[in-house]
């Protein structure tokens, strides 16, 4: 199983700052099949990225994700007020699995 | 307009069982693949496993390999998450989600609204 590590755990920003999320994998992820979502609070979690760098249907140009085999990132630049959220990374390779998410709040 | 609907909060006791639900509508159920995520109070996701509407295929995390059973009923374009005999540490909330695709290495593009599952003596 691939275990999906993310950071940090917390990411304390104030409105209109770029947040980096990390998320790291224990073995490569096949054909960067890496996703991120979004999750506010009492939500679903929404889907973002796909890909590793797709954006999906929707989702706004400040949203943007990277990398490849066990590095990935998701970045927003010019955090906007509902940007404030959860975010997990997920492989969806042939065992999926998430990570344990990143908590972006207001400084 | 995709939309899934889930059935609403159960309350139940230790070592009783329980099925829930979550209805499809908006697309052609039997050409997607429908999953379950649980979120335990205050943590990540975890993904359970997911069920291909069009033949039943069915696929499970080892983690929840033989502890939940997932199943359809494509007449009604319902699945459905069951537990034979629940724990508390069963107490989540449970989602369902579509795979985005036929094919089933897929991310998630359409979630349902969750069911609040709660064991309790």
């Amino acid at each position: 199983e691939i275990v999906l590590t993310q950071s940090p755990g917390t990411l304390s920003l104030s409105p209109g700052e770029r947040a980096t999320l990390s998320c790291r994998a224990s073995q490569s992820v096949r054909s960067s099949h890496l996703a991120w979502y979004q999750q506010r609070p009492g939500q679903a979690p929404r889907l973002l990225i796909y890909g590793a760098s797709t954006r999906a249907t929707g989702i706004p140009d400040r949203f943007s994700g990277s990398g490849s085999g066990t590095d990935f990132t998701l970045t927003i630049n010019g955090l906007e007020p509902e940007d404030f959220a959860v975010y997990s990374c997920q492989q969806y390779g042939s065992s999926p699995t998430f990570g344990q998410g990143t908590k972006v709040e207001i400084k | 307009e995709v939309q899934l609907v889930q059935s609403g909060p159960e309350v139940r006791k230790p070592g009783e069982s329980l099925k829930i639900s979550c209805q499809g509508s908006g697309y052609k159920f039997t050409n997607y693949w429908i999953g379950w995520v649980r979120q335990m109070p205050g943590q990540g996701l975890e993904w359970m496993g997911i069920i291909f509407l069009g033949d039943s295929d069915t696929r499970y995390s080892p983690s929840f390999q033989g502890q939940v059973t997932i199943s359809a009923d494509t007449s009604i374009n319902t699945a459905y998450v069951q537990w034979s005999s629940l724990k508390a540490s069963d107490t989540a909330i449970y989602y369902c989600a579509r795979l985005s695709g036929s094919y089933r290495l897929n991310p998630f593009d359409y979630w349902g609204q969750g069911t609040l599952v709660t064991v309790s003596s």
